[in-house]
């Protein structure tokens, strides 16, 4: 089984910030099978990128996804308040069909 | 714009059989999506259960292949979780969503299901 670590598991910045965060595989995957999504307490959990790089629909251009292999980054470029959540990223295995998500990264206002 | 609602009892008795419905608006339950449902116990991360095609296809997390059944009522825009033999790690918030291009584009709100006596 393929095994996700987010890091780091809780990231303080200011709004106005740069947050990078990193999503490592323990085998490598391929692009289309990698999400990012943004989890509020008490809310639905919102896809931000699919296919490691691609904004889904409404998601604001801050948020940005790259990495291939076993190394994925999602990066929002200026924090606004409302980006403060946790972060999970996801893969996807076809063989047999497995969605396996991160531990997870909070995001919180320093 | 789709939108994902899940309804079902609370609270569950160890032993039991847990089931809750999801109910689709703006969208029709045949459009090509795979119908997933996924939970989140307290403190944990996010665990995928499994999911159904409208015409019957389904796939399931292992881990708890042999306790699950999914289901789609095209009628009715819902499809259903039954999970058997719950007990206390099976508390969680279980969420109903929508999977399209290798990802879950949609999401329901989640609903909280406690198992105890």
């Amino acid at each position: 089984d393929i095994v996700l670590t987010q890091s780091p598991g809780t990231l303080s910045l200011s709004p106005g910030e740069r947050a990078t965060l990193s999503c490592r595989t323990s085998q490598s995957v391929r692009n289309t099978y990698l999400a990012w999504y943004q989890h509020k307490p008490g809310q639905a959990p919102r896809l931000l990128i699919y296919g490691a790089s691609s904004r889904a629909t409404g998601i604001p251009d801050r948020f940005s996804g790259s990495g291939s292999g076993t190394d994925f980054t999602l990066t929002i470029s200026r924090l606004e308040p409302e980006d403060f959540a946790v972060y999970y990223c996801q893969q996807y295995d076809g063989s047999p069909v497995m969605y396996t998500f991160g531990p997870g990264t909070k995001l919180e206002i320093k | 714009q789709v939108q994902l609602q899940e309804s079902g009892p609370g609270l569950v008795k160890p032993s039991g059989t847990l089931s809750l419905t999801c109910t689709v608006s703006g969208a029709s339950i045949r459009r090509g999506t795979w119908w997933t449902w996924v939970r989140q116990a307290p403190g944990k991360g996010l665990e995928w259960i499994g999911e159904m095609y409208h015409n019957g296809n389904s796939n399931f997390n292992p881990s708890l292949r042999s306790r699950v059944t999914i289901s789609v009522d095209k009628s009715k825009n819902q499809f259903s979780l039954d999970l058997t033999s719950v007990t206390a790690a099976d508390t969680a918030i279980y969420y109903c969503a929508g999977a399209g291009w290798y990802a879950l584009d949609f999401w329901g709100q989640g609903t909280l299901v406690t198992v105890s006596s």
